[in-house]
């Protein structure tokens, strides 16, 4: 067990809708990343937030949108979805803002169906 | 722009030895990471180099070389479990993760 909490686990929407994605980063842990991994696909770096600043973007897409709370936990929304964007979501979160600092510790993702 | 290189499949037996190679762009070089990601499930860390040198762990050790942009994991005695995707990341000069599209090391029998 990472430490990092993803909900929901499993989630299946049709084309068109719009989805939020919710992660609690490990205790103590104030920055949070979002990666976006399609089937057999590398990790593709969409956003990081730390201390509830957006501290770097990734090729994320303008139908998503991502934010950090002041209780660090952080939600991504994803809107008018396409098939194409049927993926698992991670959510990873370390010490600092630099990863120098701490490794990333995983999530077990979110599994996103686009029907 | 920034490019990590690591081999799309590997192939090794039980109980033997495989390196998996890895090579980025050397400037603006702050460090490398290894982790390991089976099918389906989160990536976990496996190493850390920022520094030349081998750093060994159990049966896993990472090498780094930052002046030939380079670094390599090293697994021994080759276990089934051991079949995964393993991905490098660098740490570029403004310390952001890159990362490469991963290496699925098949172990057979």
């Amino acid at each position: 067990d990472s430490g990092v909490t993803q909900t929901p686990k499993h989630l299946i929407t049709a084309t068109g809708q719009r989805v939020t994605l919710r992660c609690s980063p490990r205790s103590g842990d104030l920055s949070v990343y979002w990666y976006q991994q399609s089937l057999d696909q590398g990790l593709q770096f969409l956003i990081q937030y730390y201390n509830g600043e957006e501290r770097a973007k990734g090729n994320i897409l303008e139908r998503f949108s991502a934010q950090q709370f002041p209780d660090l936990h952080s939600e991504l929304n994803l809107s008018s979805l396409e098939l194409g964007d049927s993926a698992l979501y991670f959510c990873a979160s370390s010490v600092g803002w630099d990863p120098n600092t701490g490794e990333l510790f995983f999530g077990e993702g979110s599994r996103l169906t686009v029907l | 722009g920034q490019n990590i290189d690591q081999p799309t499949e590997m192939t090794a037996t039980e109980g033997a030895i495989v390196q998996i190679n890895c090579t980025y762009q050397t400037s603006g070089f702050n460090g490398l990471f290894w982790y390991q990601q089976h099918a389906g499930e989160a990536p976990t860390f496996l190493s850390y180099n920022v520094l030349d040198g081998l750093e060994e762990k159990g049966r896993f050790s990472s090498f780094l070389s930052r002046s030939k942009g380079y670094s390599y994991l090293l697994l021994k005695e080759l276990q089934m479990k051991d079949s995964a995707s393993y991905l490098c990341a660098e740490i570029d000069s403004n310390y952001q993760l890159i990362w490469g599209a991963g290496t699925k090391l098949i172990i057979k029998p």
